[in-house]
């Protein structure tokens, strides 16, 4: 089974703090990508990675960053953490051949005060 | 562009009722399809897919057919339970490798006793 994990489960920050998630993927996959989900919004996509230190900009990617220095695993990085930026993120990853459905984990909910 | 519309909730059901979650797209080329679920408190789960047109994807008792001509993918289960109560996402996918999905914003479904 594809296993993608994220690094905290919970997580409460200050306003200008620099914040990083993690999340690592044990499937050889290409492909990683960072959503965040915020009530009727649904998902909305920040970032995501198809090669080791490749990336593109998602729908959202304003006040975020992202690391891809290994396959295996893939980071979101806030710079100066703003309490508009409270919300569920969830790593997502994908093989480049297939069927192209995305594999999940298990969301960090990040609450920044 | 492309997109995804399902309908908005909450669906309210009880237990043994018919369930239909209604999911249409937009997509240019013939797109790859989804029903993902996400229980309280966790990530999202691949429920079924259907990569072509008339593809049936099945997983648990739910059901859900790819119908290119009304471009609709909706969701149905014959009797639901209780511990089917959790979000349902429809998401498309370009079918090019390192493209993210486009997801539905969500239905929140919740089965009473």
């Amino acid at each position: 089974d594809v296993k993608v994990t994220q690094s905290s489960r919970y997580l409460v920050k200050r306003t200008g703090e620099k914040v990083f998630l993690e999340c690592v993927q044990d499937m050889d996959h290409e492909n990683m990508f960072w959503y965040r989900q915020d009530p009727g919004l649904g998902l909305r996509l920040i970032y995501f990675s198809y090669d080791v230190k490749m990336k593109e900009k998602g729908d959202i990617p304003e006040g975020y960053s992202v690391s891809r220095e290994k396959k295996e695993r893939f980071s979101l990085i806030l710079e100066s953490a703003s309490t508009n930026q409270t919300s569920m993120y969830l790593c997502a990853s994908s093989p480049s051949v297939g069927g192209y459905e995305q594999y999940f984990g298990p969301g960090t909910r990040l609450t920044v005060t | 562009g492309n997109s995804v519309t399902q309908m908005e909730g909450p669906v309210t059901l009880s237990e043994e009722a018919f369930l239909t979650i209604n999911c249409t797209y937009t997509a240019t080329g013939y797109p790859s399809l989804f029903w993902y679920v996400q229980y309280p408190g966790e990530g999202l789960q691949l429920l079924l897919k259907a990569t072509k047109a008339d593809d049936k994807g099945s997983n648990k008792g739910f059901e859900a057919t790819y119908r290119k001509e009304t471009t609709s993918f909706h969701l149905e289960k014959g009797s639901v339970q209780v511990s089917d109560s959790a979000v349902y996402f429809c998401a498309l996918s370009e079918r090019q490798a390192g493209t993210a999905l486009i997801f539905g914003k969500g239905t929140t479904l919740s089965v009473s006793s």
